[in-house]
């Protein structure tokens, strides 16, 4: 089977930073993507990566190792607009839907 | 640009209706699409996906189902919806040649 791990909360300041893990298992691997999904709304497309290393985006940053099964989101000069919820998503092969983790919800606080 | 539609936004149905809803995509050919529905504070649970016209593979046996009559449309139906149906029913496209999925705006649906 396909596992995906991610923390289910967490709560940041205004203004700091905070990494997002996601860590996986999967039968094969051919990249890992990152969505946003405010409250009510549809998930959106933040980050994808195949290679190991990290992927800068502004704000937003995206970090792969491969050999471990791990990845991270990592987001700069937090605003209350980014309090939403973050889903990992591990892409196996062209022919399987990409397989989602369960997400975290990120709090950002005054 | 390619964009996605979804309707209705919002629905409230009695238990044991029928059920239809209807996703649409534009500016793009032969997209993969898929239906996923996410019940409240819970992620994401693929329900369908389809690689064609009229080829639609099976991820949640239940009483739902999907079809595939046009390229670029895909309908979720139900001929009898159940109180766990509720939830929030979401369209997806990618592209046959990458990976990315796009999402639509979604459904909100309650069994009542």
């Amino acid at each position: 089977g396909q596992n995906i791990d991610q923390p289910t909360e967490m709560t940041a300041t205004e203004g700091a930073i905070v990494q997002i893990n996601c860590t996986y298992q999967t039968s094969g691997f051919n990249g890992l993507f990152w969505y946003q999904q405010h409250a009510g709304e549809a998930p959106t497309f933040l980050s994808y990566n195949v290679l190991d290393g990290l992927e800068e985006k502004g704000r937003f940053s995206s970090f792969l190792s491969r050999s471990k099964g791990y990845s991270y989101l990592l987001l700069k000069e937090l605003q209350m607009k980014d309090s939403a919820s973050y889903l990992c998503a591990v892409y196996i092969t062209g022919n399987t839907p990409l397989v989602f983790g369960k997400g975290t919800r990120l709090s950002v606080i005054a | 640009s390619q964009t996605i539609h979804q309707w209705p936004a919002t629905l409230v149905q009695p238990v044991g209706s029928p059920l239809s809803l209807e996703c649409t995509v534009e500016g793009t050919s032969n997209p993969n699409l898929y239906w996923y529905r996410q019940a409240a504070g819970r992620g994401l649970q693929l329900l369908f996906y389809s690689v064609g016209i009229g080829q639609i593979s099976s991820e949640v046996p239940q009483n739902l189902s999907a079809s595939r009559p046009q390229d670029r449309q895909f309908i979720l139906s139900s001929k009898k919806l159940l109180l766990s149906d509720s939830g929030f029913y979401l369209c997806a496209w990618s592209p046959i040649t990458q990976e990315t999925q796009y999402f639509g705006p979604g459904t909100r649906l309650l069994v009542l």
